[in-house]
């Protein structure tokens, strides 16, 4: 089965600093598409970033950006500047050639003030 | 625009009863998924429509589920003799496709489902 891993269940950050959250993947596929998606208490998966693989340039959006190192398939998400309204449950993705999304885990991120 | 949509938003059932969960995509979004995310096991695909092709019913978990795309936009997913582990939040989610169906999927809000 080719999987999602996202090793940490839990991790925290006081606001305003930076954290990372891990996602390793596997496939057999070379062109396939990576996300990280967002889900709050409300249950919306919200998009948070999405990458190429294809594409050697890592991914940013404001205050996200990831790391992709794709030799190593490990998909990184940074978030700088932590605020309150971060706190989620975040979930790495990928997709491919069949369409479907594979999903890791998830990772409860809390934000301490 | 109006982003993907799901009702009902929670859903209360006894065992053995059907169940019906509508989704309405994005407007001009011609593929649709359904996912299912339960504690023990995490976010799975169900079913994929694309346009007027033959769906993709690989990820259903028995025949007790069905769903169904009309006229290429809203679509039905029915539970049938419902049970206690289809308690879950059902997702669905659009993306443009088929070109573009490794493109972006947005996601509704869900319907939580449990069966008593």
């Amino acid at each position: 089965a080719q999987t999602v891993t996202q090793s940490q269940p839990e991790m925290s950050v006081q606001e305003a600093e930076t954290v990372t959250l891990s996602c390793t993947y596997d496939t057999s596929e070379s062109d396939y598409y990576l996300f990280w998606y967002k889900q709050p208490p409300s249950r919306q998966m919200i998009l948070v970033i999405r990458q190429e693989a294809y594409k050697q340039q890592n991914a940013t959006e404001n205050r996200f950006s990831v790391n992709f190192q794709k030799a190593a398939k490990s998909f990184s998400l940074k978030i700088s500047d932590s605020q309150l309204g971060d706190a989620a449950m975040y979930f790495c993705a990928r997709g491919g050639s069949n369409y479907k999304l594979t999903f890791g885990k998830g990772t409860l991120l809390t934000v301490n003030p | 625009g109006a982003g993907v949509s799901q009702s009902p938003s929670n859903k209360v059932t006894e065992k053995g009863k059907d169940v019906e969960l509508r989704c309405d995509p994005i407007s001009g979004h011609t593929a649709l998924y359904w996912y299912r995310q339960s504690l023990g096991q995490g976010l799975e695909f169900l079913i994929y429509f694309q346009g007027n092709s033959a769906p993709d019913k690989s990820g259903l978990p028995s025949d007790r589920f069905s769903a169904e795309r009309t006229g290429g936009s809203v679509s039905t997913l029915t539970i049938q003799r419902t049970q206690q582990e289809d308690s879950a939040v059902y997702l669905c989610a659009s993306s443009l496709g088929p070109r573009q169906d490794k493109e972006t999927q947005y996601f509704g809000p869900g319907t939580r489902l449990l069966v008593l």
